[in-house]
C-alpha cells in the first residue's frame, strides 16, 4: 500500500531516556514533516525537510533532531526525554500543497 | 508569527448545513488549508485556497477572503460520520511549506 507509516505506534519510556520514532513514505514526495499534537489536540509543526533543506520551528528544543537516511525516511530522535514531551507525534509528506499524515506515535514519558 | 482562530466546538443536526469559520493574521500568506481529524486518527486533507473565492468539492466547500483574513468550511447534508475535528491551517512564504494550525473545531453531528 502507498502510505506514510510510522513506528512504533505507542512508546512508553522514562524521563531522561533517548528514543527514536521512524517514518517512511513510499509516495515519492520530496518534503517531509514532523508535528506534535498535545493533550489539548493542538497540532504544531516541528520540522520541514526535503533533500536540500531543513527548516526548524524555532520553538522546538534542540533535544529533538530529525535524521533522514534517504528521501523516503525522516526519523525523529529525542534526547533526554521530559514529561512535557508526552504527546502524539505525526509524520507527514507532501508533493506540494496537501500533506499526507502518518498514523501517529503516542509517546508517554513517565 | 501567525494567529489563527476558530470556534472550539459546534453542534449540528444530521442532514443540515454547518459553517465553520476561521480567521487569521499573518504576513506572507501563501495558502489556507482545511483538514479533518477523527478522534484517535491522523488529519486528512480536505481543501486548499490561495485565491479569494469558493472551492467546492462534493459536500464540502471552502471559502477564502484574503483582505479580511477569513475563511470558512461549509459542510452540506451532514452525516454522522462528519463528527470530527476540523483544523484550519495557514502556510506562509519562505517557511518550507510548513503549516501553522489553529486549535481545531470539534463538530458533533446529532441525529
Amino acid at each position: 500500500d502507498t502510505a506514510v507509516s510510522q513506528t512504533p505506534k505507542y512508546l512508553v519510556t522514562q524521563m531522561g531516556n533517548d528514543k527514536s520514532i521512524k517514518c517512511e513514505q513510499n509516495l515519492g514526495h520530496d518534503t517531509m514533516y514532523w508535528y506534535k499534537q498535545d493533550s489539548k489536540k493542538f497540532l504544531k509543526i516541528m520540522f520541514s525537510y526535503n533533500n536540500k533543506e531543513l527548516i526548524i520551528n524555532e520553538t522546538v528544543p534542540n533535544r529533538f533532531s530529525p535524521k533522514s537516511p534517504d528521501k523516503a525516511h525522516l526519523n525523529l530522535h529525542i534526547n533526554s526525554l521530559e514529561l512535557g514531551d508526552s504527546a502524539v507525534y505525526f509524520c507527514a509528506s507532501s508533493p506540494g500543497h496537501e500533506q499526507y499524515f502518518g498514523p501517529g506515535t503516542r509517546l508517554t514519558v513517565t | 508569527g501567525q494567529n489563527i482562530d476558530q470556534p472550539t466546538e459546534m453542534t449540528a443536526t444530521e442532514g443540515a448545513i454547518v459553517q465553520i469559520n476561521c480567521t487569521y493574521q499573518t504576513s506572507g500568506f501563501n495558502g489556507l488549508f482545511w483538514y479533518q481529524q477523527h478522534a484517535g486518527e491522523a488529519p486528512t486533507f480536505l481543501s486548499y485556497n490561495v485565491l479569494d473565492g469558493l472551492e467546492e468539492k462534493g459536500r464540502f466547500s471552502s471559502f477564502l477572503s484574503r483582505s479580511k483574513g477569513y475563511s470558512y468550511l461549509l459542510l452540506k447534508e451532514l452525516q454522522m460520520k462528519d463528527s470530527a475535528s476540523y483544523l484550519c491551517a495557514v502556510r506562509v512564504n519562505n517557511a518550507g511549506n510548513m503549516l501553522t494550525f489553529g486549535g481545531g473545531t470539534r463538530l458533533m453531528v446529532k441525529p
